[in-house]
């Protein structure tokens, strides 16, 4: 079956401009993670959902921020007034159930944002 | 912040050889988990232990946990050119969502044929 897809693979854009990224999670499941990852690190946890609410964003870097999932389904991070150091690969995740400590999270191959 | 933090920051092994990383984390747990990230094909799970567990196995992957010492070692037998990936340990941190996930800086393995 289809794993979780990001779209766009790649976004070049310029310091300022507002930005989106999509994630598809598999179908079906519950919980949707959002996580930026900067070169030679781990991810960082930015906002965990749980259907369509948002059950943990206290990852978000600040209130240019926001991640949005209305169906329950596929989920959009947006970046407004963007900045260099907003450079960095995005990584969706998904996972059956959210609330457990237990659920293995499927990731996405990313979206690599470099902001010039 | 980052809970885990993987050691050796770099590894460079003979294809067949052992190769073992370390994880260190801060706070109490519930689990530790181990991902793969090979360039191009993203993070996937290798293996889930729980606090109670001392020890798991999974094919060439074994997992130690020692909650004592707060540290978790994830030893790969006869390693593959395949192997040549990027190695991070993550903790599950609760909070009022029910829990996040919270990766180290991870161990980059390079496995030489």
């Amino acid at each position: 079956g289809a794993g979780v897809s990001q779209t766009p693979s790649n976004k070049v854009t310029e310091k300022g401009k507002y930005v989106e990224l999509r994630c598809d999670p598999i179908s079906g499941h519950t919980a949707l993670y959002w996580y930026r990852q900067s070169l030679g690190q781990g991810p960082e946890f930015l906002i965990y959902f749980q259907g369509t609410g948002a059950a943990d964003d206290s990852g978000l870097p600040n209130d240019r921020f926001f991640a949005v999932r209305p169906e329950g389904s596929v989920s959009t991070l947006k970046i407004q007034r963007t900045e260099r150091g907003d450079s960095a690969v995005y990584l969706c995740a998904s996972s059956p159930r959210g609330g457990s400590s237990y659920n293995e999270q499927f990731f996405g191959p990313g979206t690599r944002l470099t902001v010039l | 912040s980052q809970q885990g933090e993987e050691d050796p920051q770099a590894l460079s092994i003979q294809e067949g050889e052992n190769a073992t990383m370390n994880c260190s984390y801060k706070t109490s747990i519930n689990n530790l988990q181990w991902y793969r990230q090979n360039s191009g094909r993203g993070l996937v799970h290798l293996i889930l232990i729980r606090s109670n567990e001392r020890e798991k196995h999974s094919g060439r992957l074994r997992v130690t946990l020692d909650t004592s010492k707060k540290s978790s070692s994830l030893l790969i037998t006869a390693s593959r050119a395949a192997d040549t990936a990027s190695y991070f340990c993550a903790t599950a941190e609760r909070n009022t969502g029910g829990f996040k996930t919270i990766f180290g800086a991870g161990t980059r393995l390079f496995v030489k044929a």
